[in-house]
C-alpha cells in the first residue's frame, strides 16, 4: 500500500468517546487526506493537509478534526463520536494535488 | 449543485468482452479525471489520469476517454477477466485550484466466466 498505514485497522466505541485515528506514511508525500466511505455516497473528503500544520477542511469535516505535527503523520479525531460516524475511514497521500493518490488499508469503525 | 455521477452501480459482463464504465460531472471545470478500482475491504488503487486536454488515454488493456463538452469520461477494460471484477471509481481535480479530488459513487463490475 505505498508506505502508508492506518491504526487501528478496527474500532467499535460508544457514543461521546473520543476516538483518533493515526495515518502514517514513509513515502515523504506533502499531501495527505482523511476520507470516509458509505454506501450509497462513495468516497467523501473529510480534511486534507498539505504540510506540517497546514490543513483545510472537506467536504464533511463537522465533528471531526485533524492535526499533522510532522510529515509522516496526520491524525483525525472525531471529538465525540457519534453514530452517524459509523463508516469506514480511509486515510490518502500525493505528491502534488493533481498526483494520483495512494490509499491506506482503511480502519473500520462502529459507533454504538 | 456540483455532481459526479457514475450510471450503472453494477455491470456484469461476459468474460472476454469489452467492459464500458460512464463517468458524468456537471458543473464541474475539471482538469484532471482519475480512474481508480477498489476491491472489497481494500482501499483505492490509482489506475489512469487523463488531463482536461487529452483525448485518450491507454494502458495496458485499459482505455480512458475524456470529452469535456459532453462531460464524460468513459473506461473501458478490453478483452476482460474475472480477476478484473472490482468496483471503478472516478474522479475530478476542478481547475479552480482547490486541490480536491472528488469521487463518484462508483460502478460494481462482474466479469461472468
Amino acid at each position: 500500500d505505498a508506505g502508508i498505514t492506518q491504526s487501528p485497522r478496527h474500532k467499535v466505541t460508544e457514543t461521546g468517546t473520543p476516538v483518533t485515528l493515526r495515518c502514517h506514511q514513509t513515502e515523504n508525500h506533502r499531501y495527505m487526506y482523511w476520507y470516509r466511505q458509505d454506501p450509497g455516497h462513495g468516497l467523501r473528503l473529510i480534511h486534507y493537509s498539505y504540510g506540517v500544520k497546514d490543513t483545510d477542511k472537506g467536504e464533511v469535516s463537522d465533528g471531526y478534526s485533524v492535526s499533522r505535527s510532522k510529515t509522516e503523520d496526520f491524525l483525525l479525531t472525531l471529538e465525540s463520536a457519534t453514530s452517524s460516524q459509523t463508516s469506514v475511514y480511509f486515510c490518502a497521500i500525493s505528491g502534488t494535488a493533481y498526483n494520483e493518490q495512494f490509499f491506506g488499508p482503511g480502519t473500520r469503525l462502529t459507533v454504538l | 449543485s456540483q455532481k459526479i455521477e457514475q450510471n450503472s452501480e453494477a455491470l456484469n459482463i461476459q468474460e472476454g468482452k469489452t467492459a464500458t464504465l460512464t463517468c458524468n460531472y456537471t458543473n464541474y471545470s475539471p482538469a484532471y479525471l482519475q480512474w481508480y478500482r477498489q476491491d472489497p475491504g481494500r482501499g483505492p488503487v490509482f489506475l489512469l489520469l487523463i488531463r482536461e486536454n487529452e483525448k485518450e488515454k491507454r494502458k495496458e488493456r485499459l482505455k480512458v476517454t475524456f470529452d469535456t463538452t459532453l462531460k464524460q469520461s468513459l473506461f473501458h477494460i478490453t478483452a476482460s477477466q474475472p480477476a478484473d471484477s472490482a468496483t471503478y471509481l472516478c474522479a475530478l481535480v476542478s481547475n479552480f485550484g482547490n486541490e480536491k479530488l472528488t469521487f463518484g459513487t462508483g460502478t460494481r463490475l462482474t466479469i461472468i466466466p
